[in-house]
């Protein structure tokens, strides 16, 4: 069954923590993102990943840091930097034009 | 910079009566335009797309969209809303050719009451 996984659904963080979010896809895309999406502000992009080992910023990547060590996986560390950090956080993937698919999403709140 | 912007932030319809939601961007270049939906409780998934040709584009569950090019407009359609089109919308254009980043309109929280 090809998607994209999150994990952990819900995480909690006190202040001064930084936390790790998980994403994986089994859909063989290139590309890769990281959104974080607030009510009523719609999808920010954080970070994107257009190949493996590659990766550039988004409108919203201070606080935050990935990687692209493998074409299937794309963690977002959410640093004690990042000054609001309590959000929806989504992952999504796509071939290099094409539709974005997303993951289910995890919910962080920072304690 | 692009932007993307839907007027409706929330609309309360009863079933069987039509939707209009509206959406326009500001980009100068040629765009690929894009309409998601989130269900309450799942994943953000793809209603409809706009990248050439046809500028009335048909997408999943009756749904339908116009690319007015010169009005920098993509409003979604749908005739007659059932209650289970019960979600948030939201609007995305992305730059045709270079990387393919997403940029979203803050959304559209849609009620439909039985």
């Amino acid at each position: 069954d090809g998607g994209i996984t999150q994990s952990p659904k819900y995480l909690f963080r006190k202040e001064g923590q930084n936390v790790t979010l998980s994403c994986e896809q089994n859909l063989n895309h290139d590309a890769m993102y990281w959104y974080r999406q607030d009510p009523g502000q719609g999808l920010r992009l954080i970070y994107y990943s257009q190949i493996v080992n590659d990766f550039q910023k988004g409108d919203i990547a201070e606080g935050y840091s990935v990687s692209r060590e493998k074409k299937e996986s794309f963690p977002l560390t959410v640093t004690s930097a990042q000054k609001n950090p309590t959000a929806f956080y989504l992952c999504a993937s796509s071939i290099s034009q094409g539709e974005q698919f997303f993951g289910p999403g995890t919910r962080l709140t920072v304690l | 910079a692009q932007s993307v912007s839907q007027h409706n932030h929330h609309v309360i319809l009863s079933e069987a009566a039509s939707l209009e939601l509206g959406c326009n961007y500001s980009y100068g270049g040629t765009v690929n335009l894009f309409w998601y939906v989130q269900y309450p409780g799942q994943h953000l998934q793809l209603l409809l797309k706009y990248f050439s040709g046809d500028p009335l584009v048909k997408g999943i569950k009756g749904f339908e969209a116009e690319f007015i090019k010169s009005k920098f407009s993509f409003n979604l359609r749908k005739p007659s809303v059932q209650w289970s089109d019960t979600a948030e919308y939201f609007c995305a254009v992305s730059s045709s050719g270079g990387y393919n980043k997403l940029i979203f309109g803050a959304g559209t929280r849609l009620a439909v009451h039985p």
